[in-house]
């Protein structure tokens, strides 16, 4: 699947790093999402953008900032992590956000991943 | 709350065995709902999705899924498993009126395939 891509997909970062985590979608989308993977845990939404705009921040820690420079692009800037944020760290894209859409029939669409650990 | 039930941690199933894989919603009104299926290292890609009309959903790879408001599942299954089909399962429910985001996952069902 190369709708969404996502870079790098495997990153090592001490608790004081400052990295940042991309996705990128070419599908033509409106919205993009990000996604916590933990181990034996539901996935988790992280945050929601919808034509550049935050529409959904899911009480997400501040240590974790995202940006969505246009409908295509999404980061994910990382800083004073802790160990408990390792995690696969996943982007998706659809048309549009499904809630403002009234319910729309949107399908998510995934990237690979990026594969987090915090020593 | 919206929640998504996925009952069966771990399957493992022999190739060419049939597969039902179980998942049960809580969800007020009518639910859209999605299995998808994640490979090792990869991400989630759609298998089929349920809106609307007819309750027996047709999917890619072989796959469908029967929708039973009476008992608020929505099962997958195959009739043949292949060893490809080694893999997480995850069934969500799109939430899009409530404050839970786009899409609530259950915690999945890995499927192991034995030759």
């Amino acid at each position: 699947e190369t709708g969404v891509t996502q870079t790098p997909r495997h990153l090592v970062m001490g608790m004081t790093n400052k990295k940042s985590l991309k996705c990128e979608q070419h599908l033509g989308h409106n919205a993009m999402y990000w996604y916590k993977q933990s181990a034996k845990k539901p996935l988790e939404l992280m945050f929601v953008y919808n034509f550049k705009e935050q529409t959904e921040n899911n009480s997400v820690p501040s240590r974790f900032s995202p940006e969505c420079p246009n409908s295509s692009h999404l980061f994910l800037h990382l800083h004073t992590l802790q160990p408990e944020d390792s995690a696969l760290y996943l982007c998706a894209s659809s048309r549009q956000d499904g809630r403002l859409a009234g319910g729309s029939t949107d399908t998510q669409y995934f990237g690979p991943g990026t594969r987090l650990t915090v020593l | 709350a919206q929640s998504v039930t996925q009952p069966d941690i771990h399957i493992t199933v022999s190739e060419g065995a049939s597969l039902e894989l179980r998942c049960n919603y809580s969800y007020g009104a009518t639910p859209y709902l999605f299995w998808y299926v994640q490979s090792p290292g990869q991400g989630l890609q759609l298998l089929l999705k349920y809106f609307s009309g007819d309750t027996l959903v047709q999917g890619i790879k072989g796959f469908e899924a029967e929708f039973k408001r009476s008992q608020s599942s929505f099962n997958l299954r195959k009739p043949s498993v292949h060893w490809s089909d080694a893999a997480e399962y995850f069934c969500a429910v799109g939430d899009y009126g409530g404050s839970q985001g786009n899409l609530i996952f259950g915690k999945g069902t890995k499927l192991s395939v034995k030759p």
